[in-house]
């Protein structure tokens, strides 16, 4: 199957600064990747759907100040959270369709996710 | 808007017994159902999904479900559980129209009794 990639899957970092996740896929192509925030014990929760070369769709709730999402190529599209706080540390998950593959189109393949820490 | 309900927090099974996780949906064309599972600071798996057709579908892992539009429901079973799938699992339902975007359930831990 599809495979996703996040990098880095584990990252602490001080308040105040700001963090870069990657998310790729790795063997096909993909317009739209979707970040998903889950916290401890909890569900995955939709930020927003990134969308490769236009402005990424934001959630209800979602600050996109704080959240910013850039989709630079049909395999890559990054998350920064900005000026980050001890509430941001959180596991964030980004998944991508294989918009190829009409039979399974609605079928996401998630990355191993992202272990974010803001001392 | 599309919701998912997983009414069982937590699960407790003893080792080869039968499971089965309960997952309610609202949404209001076909629904596009995934089960997934994870485990702890695992990203999430895939189990088995429905999309049309035959309304039981079977899994990895020894895995099935069993979609009911009657009832709104998408129940994951297993006829004998072992040690190894202790870990948290999800429901989920995705809207194809709305960029295929999926809603998660609030998710069901099992734990798995020697």
């Amino acid at each position: 199957g599809a495979v996703v990639s996040q990098h880095p899957s584990r990252v602490i970092c001080k308040s105040g600064t700001s963090v870069k996740i990657e998310c790729r896929s790795l063997d096909f192509q993909a317009t739209t990747m979707f970040w998903y925030r889950q916290f401890p014990k909890k569900s995955l929760m939709l930020m927003a759907t990134s969308n490769e070369g236009s402005k990424a769709t934001y959630e209800q709730g979602v600050e996109k100040d704080k959240f910013l999402i850039n989709h630079a190529s049909l395999t890559l599209s990054t998350l920064t959270v900005t000026s980050a706080h001890p509430e941001d540390s959180s596991f964030y998950i980004c998944s991508a369709r294989d918009e190829q593959d009409v039979t399974n189109y609605n079928e996401q393949f998630f990355g191993p996710g992202t272990r974010l820490t803001v001392l | 808007a599309q919701s998912v309900t997983q009414p069982d927090i937590h699960i407790t099974v003893s080792e080869g017994a039968s499971l089965e996780l309960r997952c309610n949906y609202s949404y209001g064309a076909t629904p596009y159902l995934f089960w997934y599972v994870q485990s702890p600071g695992q990203g999430l798996q895939l189990l088995l999904k429905y999309f049309s057709g035959d309304t039981l579908v079977q899994g990895i892992k020894g895995f099935e479900a069993e979609f009911k539009r009657s009832q709104s429901s998408f129940n994951l079973r297993k006829p004998s559980v072992h040690w190894s799938d202790a870990a948290e699992y999800f429901c989920a339902v995705a809207s194809g129209g709305d960029a295929g975007k999926s809603t998660f359930g609030d998710g069901t831990t099992l734990t798995v009794k020697p």
